[in-house]
């Protein structure tokens, strides 16, 4: 069955790197590792996305193993703001035909 | 752009009545999204759409759920006869592409069935 995993809950101070780690064994050959924020009451947002390498822009960046099974989102420099729950989202090929998925997200607290 | 449109944003309704949930997606994306997000499920795909084509509607849940998309500019998830496990926040999503591309969410709609 075609599974996208992440730690339920992490946290940190502010001022620290969090790093989330997404585990997605049956990732699709072509797709995009793609990661969104959401906040209460509101719909997840977009950070970043990466094929492979290495990705960073001004907010994280997207580490992507050779194997393309995981993917791990680092956000430098944590502030008090970026509280929130943090999913991954792929695209697998598991038993049956290609799947979306998010992953169960990771609640991240940042405490002062 | 005023970004993704759904309405209601809440919607209270007895178990048994239909329900239809609307979103207009942004100008010129050509994949729509619908997402169910429950604290027991998480965020789950239900169905989404190329060009106004059902792609994949596997995540539809049971034949009490259907969605459409008449034109590039509007879509209905429609539930009927509602039930109170459907009780959710319901999200659409457009976006350029299937994956390669960020999806853009729009605010949800919180559905209670009692």
């Amino acid at each position: 069955l075609a599974k996208t995993t992440q730690p339920i809950s992490m946290d940190s101070y502010e001022g620290q790197e969090v790093n989330i780690t997404c585990s997605h064994n049956n990732i699709a050959t072509n797709d995009y590792i793609t990661w969104y924020q959401q906040f209460p009451s509101q719909g997840p947002r977009f950070i970043i996305q990466g094929y492979k390498t290495k990705v960073t822009n001004e907010v994280a960046s997207l580490f992507i193993p050779a194997d393309r099974k995981s993917s791990t989102l680092s956000l430098p420099r944590v502030s008090l703001s970026d509280t929130a729950v943090y999913y991954c989202l792929v695209g697998t090929e598991g038993d049956s035909s290609y799947k979306l998925i998010f992953g169960s997200g990771t609640r991240l607290l940042v405490r002062p | 752009d005023a970004g993704v449109i759904q309405s209601p944003r809440h919607e209270v309704t007895e178990m048994g009545q239909e329900v239809t949930l609307r979103c207009k997606p942004i100008s010129g994306h050509d994949y729509l999204f619908w997402y169910r997000q429950t604290m027991m499920r998480g965020l789950e795909l239900l169905i989404y759409f190329n060009n106004n084509v059902p792609i994949d509607d596997s995540g539809m849940p049971e034949d009490r759920f259907s969605a459409k998309m008449p034109n590039a500019s509007f879509s209905t998830l429609k539930i009927q006869p509602s039930e109170p496990r459907d009780s959710a926040v319901y999200f659409c999503a457009s976006s350029l592409g299937q994956s390669e591309y960020e999806q853009y969410f729009g605010p949800g709609t919180r559905l209670t069935v009692t």
